[in-house]
């Protein structure tokens, strides 16, 4: 199985600064048939299911604030809050689909300072 | 726009099985797969297994294959989970999750509301 790593596990941020979530996996998600990572990140608010932002590790989903970016490629993968808002408050996860069974990090809580 | 709605909370006693529903709407139900995933109180998020949407296809995590179904009814556009000999640890909220293609590698972009299951003698 691969297993993803998240880090830190939590952070504070004053509004308006920018935040990052790193992510590691424990061996390569990139398909070399079509050069895509297969990476996503979801954001998780208290009793709501997750939400996606990022897939193919940099592709931002529809409706997502381009304030949210993804990153990496291979093992490493970062996603970034450039100038974080109240309503970021949340539960951040990373989620790799290369290979079944499909895994996600532990999650990084991401709070305001 | 697209809706997947799932059955209500249930309690179950250990052993028992459950079996969670998941209507979609607002999309093509052929065309995409779905997922189903669990988070226990807490907790992380934990891939359970996977179906095509009509029912040729599925996939399982290893840890819980043998008690696990998932299933579709294209009559109903629903999607089913079912999961036999319950323990206290099976204790969590299960979402059904859309794949935005019919396959199985891909990541999902709509997700159910949640249903809780709670295991307890």
């Amino acid at each position: 199985d691969i297993v993803m790593t998240q880090s830190p596990d939590s952070l504070a941020v004053s509004l308006g600064e920018r935040a990052a979530i790193n992510c590691k996996s424990s061996q390569s998600v990139l398909d070399s048939s079509n050069n895509k990572n297969n990476l996503a990140w979801y954001q998780q608010k208290p009793g709501q299911p997750p939400k996606l932002l990022i897939y193919w590790a940099s592709t931002r989903e529809s409706g997502v604030p381009d304030r949210f970016s993804g990153s990496g490629s291979g093992t490493d993968f970062t996603l970034t809050i450039s100038s974080l808002q109240a309503e970021d408050v949340a539960v951040y996860y990373c989620h790799q689909y290369y290979s079944s069974p499909f895994t996600f990090g532990p999650g990084t809580k991401v709070d305001i300072k | 726009q697209v809706q997947l709605v799932q059955s209500g909370a249930e309690v179950k006693k250990p052993g028992a099985s459950v079996k969670v529903s998941c209507k979609a709407s607002g999309y093509t139900f052929m065309k995409h797969s779905i997922s189903w995933v669990r988070q226990a109180p807490g907790q992380g998020l934990e891939w359970m297994g996977w179906t095509n949407a009509d029912n040729t296809n599925t996939n399982y995590a290893q840890k819980l294959q043998d008690r696990v179904t998932v299933t579709t009814d294209t009559s109903t556009n629903t999607a089913y989970m079912e999961l036999r000999s319950l323990r206290s640890d099976d204790t969590a909220v299960y979402y059904c999750a859309r794949v935005p293609d019919s396959s199985s590698w891909n990541y999902f972009d709509y997700w159910g509301q949640g249903t809780l299951v709670s295991v307890s003698s």
